[in-house]
C-alpha cells in the first residue's frame, strides 16, 4: 500500500540552528503534500500545503521565512524550521493523498507520515 | 464552513468489551468523512472513510462506522476492544467535490483500554 515517509523521526538541536525534515511518498507521485503541527494533546493543524513545482501556501498565522517548504520532485517535500526556538519544539506530521482510480482527489483519504518530534534545547 | 466535534476526550473501556468514539459534524456541502488513529509518537493511519457509497463502513482492525445524515453524525465502533487499540482517535471532514483542500480535525478522543 501506499507510505509516505518522514525522517528524521526524532531530533533535538540548539536554538539558532535550523532543521530539515524530509516526506517521501514512496510509491506514488504526490503533487501536494500537507504539513501538519500537532501540540501535546491536540490535534493536527495544518501549516502548510506544499506544491510540487511551485510556492507552497501557508496558513494563516505560520510564519513562512521561519518554516521553509519545498516540494522540489513529486516524491519529495522539505520543510526547514529555520533559527529555531524552543518554543519551535512540536510534533510536525507531513502527508500527502493517494490518487484513487476514478475518484476525485479532494475525496481521497491523506496518508501520513510517522511524524517527527523536534525539541530545540 | 465546516466543522467536527468529537463528544469525548477520553474514553476507557474494558478489554473485549465494545468501543464507541462519538463524532458530529457539520458541513455546507456533502461530507467525505475519515476516521484516524494515532499511536503514541506515530503519524496517523487512516481506520475507515465515507465518501457517499454504503453508509455503513468497515474498516481496518475490526472497526466500522455508520454516516446518519439525519443525525450529521459518523460514529465509530467496533465489537470487542483489544488493549493494541488504545490510542487517539480523529474524525476528519472535508468537503466532497468542491475542489476544496480543506480538511477539518475534530479535537480527538483517546480511547484507553483497560485489562
Amino acid at each position: 500500500g501506499a507510505v509516505v515517509s518522514q525522517h528524521p523521526s526524532r531530533v533535538i538541536c540548539k536554538s539558532g540552528t535550523s532543521v530539515k525534515i524530509e516526506c517521501r511518498s514512496l510509491d506514488f507521485q504526490a503533487t501536494t503534500m500537507f504539513w501538519y503541527r500537532q501540540f501535546p494533546k491536540q490535534s493536527l493543524m495544518l501549516m502548510a500545503t506544499s506544491n510540487e513545482g511551485s510556492k507552497a501556501t501557508y496558513e494563516q498565522g505560520v510564519e513562512k521565512d521561519k518554516f521553509l517548504i519545498n516540494h522540489a520532485s513529486l516524491t519529495l517535500s522539505t520543510l526547514t524550521v529555520t533559527s529555531a526556538h524552543p518554543e519551535d519544539s512540536s510534533f510536525y506530521i507531513c502527508s500527502a493523498r493517494v490518487p484513487e482510480v476514478g475518484g476525485q482527489p479532494y475525496n481521497s483519504p491523506l496518508h501520513f507520515g510517522n511524524g517527527t518530534r523536534l525539541t530545540v534545547t | 464552513a465546516q466543522s467536527v466535534t468529537q463528544l469525548d476526550s477520553h474514553v476507557s473501556v474494558s478489554e473485549g468489551t465494545p468501543v464507541l468514539l462519538r463524532c458530529n459534524y457539520s458541513s455546507s456541502y456533502s461530507p467525505s468523512l475519515f476516521w484516524y488513529v494515532q499511536h503514541p509518537n506515530k503519524g496517523l493511519q487512516l481506520l475507515l472513510k465515507y465518501t457517499s457509497a454504503a453508509t455503513l463502513v468497515k474498516g481496518i482492525n475490526g472497526f466500522e462506522a455508520e454516516f446518519k445524515k439525519s443525525e450529521t453524525s459518523f460514529h465509530l465502533t467496533k465489537p470487542s476492544a483489544h488493549m493494541s487499540d488504545a490510542a487517539e482517535y480523529f474524525c476528519v471532514v472535508t468537503p466532497r467535490g468542491t475542489g476544496r483542500r480543506a480538511l477539518t480535525f475534530g479535537s480527538g478522543t483517546r480511547l484507553q483500554v483497560q485489562p
